[in-house]
């Protein structure tokens, strides 16, 4: 089955660490996202790639890295320079980039606590 | 920036009555999408509304994009319990930007 998966489900740290999220796509999609969610609030952007070997800064970057050697991967790093890294983390394929009208699917999301 | 606002940001109602969220943004958008996401889950994909003006329909859900191309709602007739969740809408020109979403919670 094409999909997204994201790994770790759930993610314990201690403050300083450096944590690195896991996403990977089987859907050929070109485009792929980085999102934070915390409760109560919408999503944000951390970065997004249109394309293999580019990746973009999305709204919120501190703190965050990326990188896009793969069509099918894309991990997120948070670096100890995120100040308050626990979230609900999303990423997200599309067909096309954001000035497409693709839609935008979702991995099931990695939840981070920094103790 | 562009910003996408959603209200209200949370609603309760009985089993069976119509619940209505509605998103406006600063700017004009290309398009607005529409995710639903239940509790503890992913956002997932409903609609997109490209046209001034557009309605859609699914089942019982309407989708209305407005003729500014600067608002959208999202109207649920006669709500059930497979209807909870978080609904979110998310709009752009270069670049899709969410709003805050509408938390739906029904009364049995």
């Amino acid at each position: 089955d094409g999909g997204i998966t994201q790994s770790p489900k759930y993610l314990f740290r201690k403050e300083g660490q450096n944590v690195t999220l896991s996403c990977e796509q089987n859907l050929n999609h070109d485009a792929m996202y980085w999102y934070r969610q915390d409760p109560g609030q919408g999503l944000r952007l951390i970065y997004y790639s249109q394309i293999v070997n580019d990746f973009q800064k999305g709204d919120i970057a501190e703190g965050y890295s990326v990188s896009r050697e793969k069509k099918e991967s894309f991990p997120l790093t948070v670096t100890s320079a995120q100040k308050n890294p626990t979230a609900f983390y999303l990423c997200a394929s599309s067909i096309e980039g954001f000035w497409g009208t693709g839609e935008l699917f979702f991995g099931e999301g990695s939840r981070l606590t920094v103790l | 920036g562009q910003q996408v606002m959603q209200i209200p940001q949370y609603q309760h109602v009985q089993e069976g009555e119509d619940f209505t969220t509605y998103c406006n943004s600063s700017t004009t958008l290309s398009n607005i999408q529409w995710y639903k996401q239940r509790p503890g889950g992913h956002p997932v994909f409903l609609i997109q509304l490209v046209k001034s003006g557009e309605v859609k329909k699914q089942k019982r859900l309407t989708f209305q994009f407005g003729e500014a191309k600067k608002n959208s709602s999202l109207h649920i007739t006669a709500t059930q319990t497979t209807d909870v969740g978080t609904y979110f809408c998310a709009g752009g020109a270069q670049k899709l930007v969410f709003g805050q979403g509408t938390r739906l919670t029904i009364n049995p």
